[in-house]
């Protein structure tokens, strides 16, 4: 089993659109959690951190469930510039690991 | 602040060949990594260094792969022979703690193909 996993959609929503996807994890010990965006042949850079009671950093909300071992991401009012590949990332003992990435395109 | 530097950008080379990448991290960061990525995948954990020492490098295929960081700066890692399945994005990152709790700064990587 992965360590982590995605939903590699794309997801194809309009602008203003919300949408939100999941991934799940296998290692309940995990520490952090983070969401990664990785546009296009460019290298992945951090999104947000995800905090057990939840956070918004703007348009973007992020939920912890350690119960079920998921996180999830939504944003709100989608933008153009939000089309990007999401990368859900988990950090064990002291290395972080990265899902495959769900694909977000947001259409005029 | 700067960021981590990679060189090159890109390279192509025949298989069987080798190559070698540099990543300089963040002035400070003593933790630094080394992913590969394939293309429709995610980063995966070659090998992590803690100033000059290997902390990790359980997934480095160390038949042909090898890395080092002598002066617990910047880094190179090196591939020897080069076979196709290695043509992926190999992304140098580095963080200031080795829990690498805020996450981490990735490079903007050296794009590697194998003919």
């Amino acid at each position: 089993r992965k360590e982590v996993e995605q939903d590699p959609g794309p997801f194809n929503v309009p602008e203003g659109a919300t949408v939100a996807f999941n991934c799940t994890y296998s290692n309940s010990a995990s520490q952090s959690f983070f969401w990664y965006r990785q546009d296009c042949r460019k290298e992945p850079k951090l999104l947000m951190s995800v905090y057990s009671s939840g956070n918004e950093d703007g348009r973007f909300t992020a939920q912890l469930n350690r119960a079920s071992q998921y996180i999830s991401l939504l944003i709100r009012d989608s933008k153009l510039s939000d089309s990007a590949t999401y990368l859900c990332v988990v950090k064990g003992d002291y290395k972080l690991s990265f899902g495959a990435g769900t694909t977000v395109t947001v259409r005029a | 602040e700067a960021g981590v530097a990679q060189s090159p950008r890109y390279k192509i080379i025949e298989k069987r060949q080798s190559v070698a990448f540099w990543c300089n991290p963040i002035s400070g960061h003593a933790t630094l990594y080394w992913y590969q990525q394939i293309l429709g995948q995610g980063p995966k954990l070659l090998i992590q260094f803690q100033n000059n020492g290997v902390v990790d490098d359980s997934q480095l295929p160390k038949d042909r792969f090898s890395a080092e960081r002598l002066k617990g700066v910047d880094s190179t890692l090196k591939i020897q022979p080069a076979k196709l399945e290695d043509s992926a994005v190999y992304l140098c990152a580095s963080s200031y703690t080795q829990g690498a709790d805020y996450g981490y700064t990735f490079g903007s990587g050296t794009r590697l193909t194998v003919v």
